[in-house]
């Protein structure tokens, strides 16, 4: 089946650094989403992208759409300690098809 | 804003012992999820509901039933915990196809020992 693939498993940052974290797949997704998940919370929805090529913001997260429609990115810019977690990306290919999730990556801030 | 609850942030069971994790949604959504997520091996997919009253399986629905007798609840049964459905429990719900972008609960901690 599809997979995403995100690597590494764990990265380590300084505060104020800026982090960048890729999703690829083999097949081609329509619609892609960053998630992050805090600590014994549930994924929640940092950006979504509808459109190959598309560039969105969402304060310091910008993340990227990729043109051949088989990856993704998710940058943060000037971390601070509450951005640790874990950072999940999903693709959706429409109707009667689920999303597909990348393992996510745990991003530790050190202060 | 969407919200999805969990009836449960943790729970401890005896092995044996039925469990239901009850989700509520109040989008209106069609469309309803219960993941188990556990470490290194990301968020699988047990059931999901596109309609009150149907189901289909996900990726690991052995263990598991569901029930969705309402649009706004979907609720996730053990029919007889095992230790190793030890697990931290999502649910979560989209409009439109299942394919659309998935709004997630806080999650329920399951112990079974």
């Amino acid at each position: 089946g599809q997979q995403l693939n995100q690597s590494p498993q764990s990265m380590f940052i300084q505060e104020g650094e800026d982090v960048s974290m890729n999703c690829t797949s083999s097949s081609i997704f329509n619609t892609w989403l960053w998630y992050k998940q805090d600590p014994g919370e549930g994924p929640v929805l940092l950006i979504a992208l509808y459109k190959a090529g598309e560039l969105t913001s969402n304060g310091r997260l910008t993340a990227q759409f990729g043109i051949t429609r088989k990856d993704s990115f998710l940058n943060i810019s000037a971390s601070i300690p509450s951005d640790v977690g874990i950072y999940f990306c999903a693709g959706g290919t429409g109707a009667n098809s689920k999303l597909t999730f990348g393992k996510g990556i745990t991003l530790s801030v050190r202060p | 804003d969407v919200k999805v609850t969990q009836s449960s942030r943790y729970l401890v069971k005896r092995t044996g012992e039925k469990v239901f994790l009850e989700c509520v949604q109040d989008m209106d959504h069609e469309n309803m999820f219960w993941y188990r997520q556990d470490p290194g091996l990301g968020l699988r997919l047990i059931y999901f509901s596109y309609d009150v009253k149907m189901k289909e399986k996900g990726d690991i629905p052995e263990g598991y039933s569901v029930s969705r007798e309402k649009k706004e609840r979907f609720s996730l049964i053990l029919e007889s915990a095992s230790t190793n459905q030890t697990s931290m429990y999502l649910c979560a719900s989209s409009y439109g196809s299942p394919g659309e972008t998935q709004y997630f609960g806080p999650g329920t901690r399951l112990l079974v020992l």
